[in-house]
């Protein structure tokens, strides 16, 4: 079945340090994927997404872009913020089967 | 637009009491989920209702959990009887359709807590 690994957190980074979450994938057929992003007490947001190979996804400064031969979604942003501190959640959606959601990792930014 | 509601924002009750949480949709979104969310873990599905037929309730547990979506609209999900377990976050979430390219707009939660 369909499947997402996500690197383990928690991610600490100084403010405007460069970031990078990985984000591997397990999926049949040509899935969608999504960066979802949780901050404290609240519901979770979408960050970003891509619909197929060599596709990016962009907003608020973070980027991913969809690997197929690696089968990758990695989360990039070149100098984060503190206000960027919450928890990241990478998914993917094949055809029409609900979205598979990865653990989740959090990120931690010290000013 | 507005977003995804849901209420209670919290709720804490003993194991074996029952519970009901509510959700509104964005207006017009015809499909929408319920995701179980454990602390440190990403959310788990667990039932998706298209309009007001169910989709997919393949991982509720049916003997304790149930969901209904009257007109299609608003949607309810009881726990009756709870389970020290079942202390998670209940996520709602709506999209306008079951493509997944669309994404899912998702409410802020309800906490439940069982003691």
């Amino acid at each position: 079945g369909d499947s997402v690994t996500q690197m383990e957190g928690p991610v600490t980074l100084s403010e405007e340090a460069f970031l990078t979450i990985n984000c591997t994938y397990t999926a049949t057929g040509y899935p969608s994927l999504f960066w979802y992003v949780q901050y404290p007490g609240e519901g979770l947001q979408l960050l970003l997404k891509a619909t197929k190979a060599d596709d990016k996804g962009s907003n608020k400064g973070f980027e991913a872009t969809y690997r197929k031969e690696t089968t990758s979604f990695h989360l990039e942003k070149g100098s984060v913020q503190v206000s960027d501190s919450a928890v990241y959640f990478c998914a993917l959606g094949s055809g029409y089967s609900t979205l598979t959601f990865g653990k989740g990792t959090m990120l931690l930014v010290s000013p | 637009e507005a977003g995804v509601a849901q209420s209670p924002r919290y709720k804490i009750i003993e194991k074996r009491q029952s519970v009901a949480f509510w959700c509104n949709p964005i207006s017009g979104h015809a499909t929408l989920y319920w995701y179980q969310q454990i602390l440190g873990q990403g959310p788990k599905l667990l039932i998706q209702f298209q309009n007001n037929g169910v989709v997919d309730d393949s991982q509720l547990p049916k003997d304790r959990f149930s969901a209904e979506r009257l007109k299609g609209v608003d949607s309810t999900l009881k726990i009756q009887p709870a389970k020290l377990e079942d202390s998670a976050v209940y996520l709602c979430a709506s999209s306008p359709s079951q493509d997944r390219a669309d994404g899912y707009t998702f409410g802020s939660g309800t906490r439940l807590t069982v003691v």
